[in-house]
Parts: C-alpha cells; sequence; structure tokens
C-alpha cells in the first residue's frame, strides 16, 4: 500500500458538532480527493485537491470543507456534522503524471448521531 | 456529469467458474476505465484498467473489455477462487477533465462459493 494514513479511524459524534478528518501521505502525490462510501452508491467524489492550497469540489460536496496547507496532508471538515453524514470516508491521492491511477487509505468510519 | 451504471448489485459463482461485470458510462468523452477491488473492511485497490484507445487488457485471470461504441465496458474473471470474493467497482474519468476525477459504478459484491 501507498503511504496513505487517515486519522482517526473511527469516530463517534453528535449532530450539530464540528469534525474533522485528516488524510496524511507519504509519497509526494500531488492530487488528493476524498471520497464517501455508502450502500447503493459505490464512492462519491466530495472535494479533490491538484496542489497545495488548490481545491475544488465533486459532486456531493454540500457540508463539507476541505483545506490543503502541505503537499502530504489533506483535511475534510465537517462544520456542523449531521445524520446524513454517517459514512466510510476514504481518502486517496494519486501522483502527477499518474494521476489516473488512485491509492486510497484505510477508511474512516463516522457515525453522526 | 458522468454517470456510471453497474450490474449486477450481487453475484454468486461456483469455484472455477467465470464471472461477468458491467458497467455503462454516459458521457462519451470519457478515455479512462479503472476497477477496484475491495475486500470486507479493506481499501479499494486498482486491480487493472483500460483507456479509450485499447478495446480489451488481460492481466493473468482477469480481464477488461470496453466498447466505446455502446459506452459499455466490462470485467471477466476467469476460473474464479474463493480469494476472488469481495466488492468490486467500476470507474470512468470523464474527457476533458484532469485530476483524476473519477465517477464510480455501485459496486458489484462478487461471492465465490468453495
Amino acid at each position: 500500500d501507498a503511504g496513505i494514513t487517515q486519522s482517526p479511524r473511527h469516530k463517534v459524534t453528535e449532530t450539530g458538532t464540528p469534525v474533522t478528518l485528516r488524510c496524511h501521505q507519504t509519497e509526494n502525490h500531488r492530487y488528493m480527493y476524498w471520497y464517501r462510501q455508502d450502500p447503493g452508491h459505490g464512492l462519491r467524489l466530495i472535494h479533490y485537491s491538484y496542489g497545495v492550497k488548490d481545491t475544488d469540489k465533486g459532486e456531493v460536496s454540500d457540508g463539507y470543507s476541505v483545506s490543503r496547507s502541505k503537499t502530504e496532508d489533506f483535511l475534510l471538515t465537517l462544520e456542523s456534522a449531521t445524520s446524513s453524514q454517517t459514512s466510510v470516508y476514504f481518502c486517496a491521492s494519486s501522483r502527477a503524471g499518474e494521476e489516473n491511477i488512485q491509492y486510497f487509505g484505510a477508511g474512516t468510519r463516522l457515525s453522526v448521531l | 456529469g458522468e454517470n456510471v451504471e453497474q450490474h449486477p448489485s450481487t453475484l454468486s459463482v461456483q469455484e472455477g467458474d467465470s464471472a461477468v461485470i458491467k458497467c455503462t458510462y454516459s458521457d462519451s468523452a470519457s478515455n479512462y476505465f479503472p476497477w477496484y477491488k475491495q475486500e470486507l473492511g479493506k481499501r479499494p485497490q486498482l486491480i487493472i484498467d483500460i483507456r479509450s484507445n485499447v478495446g480489451e487488457k488481460k492481466d493473468q485471470r482477469i480481464a477488461v473489455t470496453l466498447n466505446k461504441t455502446a459506452k459499455h465496458f466490462s470485467l471477466h474473471i476467469t476460473e474464479t477462487q474463493p480469494e476472488d470474493s469481495a466488492v468490486y467497482f467500476c470507474a470512468a474519468k470523464a474527457g476533458g477533465t484532469s485530476y483524476g476525477k473519477l465517477t464510480f459504478g455501485q459496486g458489484t459484491i462478487l461471492t465465490v462459493h468453495p
């Protein structure tokens, strides 16, 4: 596996609280992505980054924000968590020149009660 | 935007049989089609991919075929083994986009019975 780690691996939180998930990669990959995985929906792109401080929205970005201050770190923030954001979140990264080939982290299971 | 439909949602086969999973896409400009395998509780991992200028690609027991005219592509697994049991996802990258933006299908749960 590429050197990509997610933290925390599991989190339970309450509706209305802010939550930040962290993705850290040691591969010097230029591109990073956040997905959510829900039954019957596959993997859906939330936000992605094409460089430090360069980010853009994916198909399900409402209620989420991201930041990338360093090449190796990509943060996903739920400003005010809702029960509909209960999901498994995966981070992925890819290198310049091979941006199509994405390597995934182990995932974060988030439960919003 | 791109839309990817994947079928079937579940597939059960006997060990040694072949398995076929099919995906259709909507954007005729899509140019890259990967397949990911996700074992239970694990991360998705790329197992094979194909580009739009190629009709078929093989890697040992797995192969992918692409029909650009019909806008569909398929994963073929021959001589299935119990360790092939997993969720398989197809994906497509729309043409004209960069940064590896992929649209995934809904996934197929493959079960291989010994």
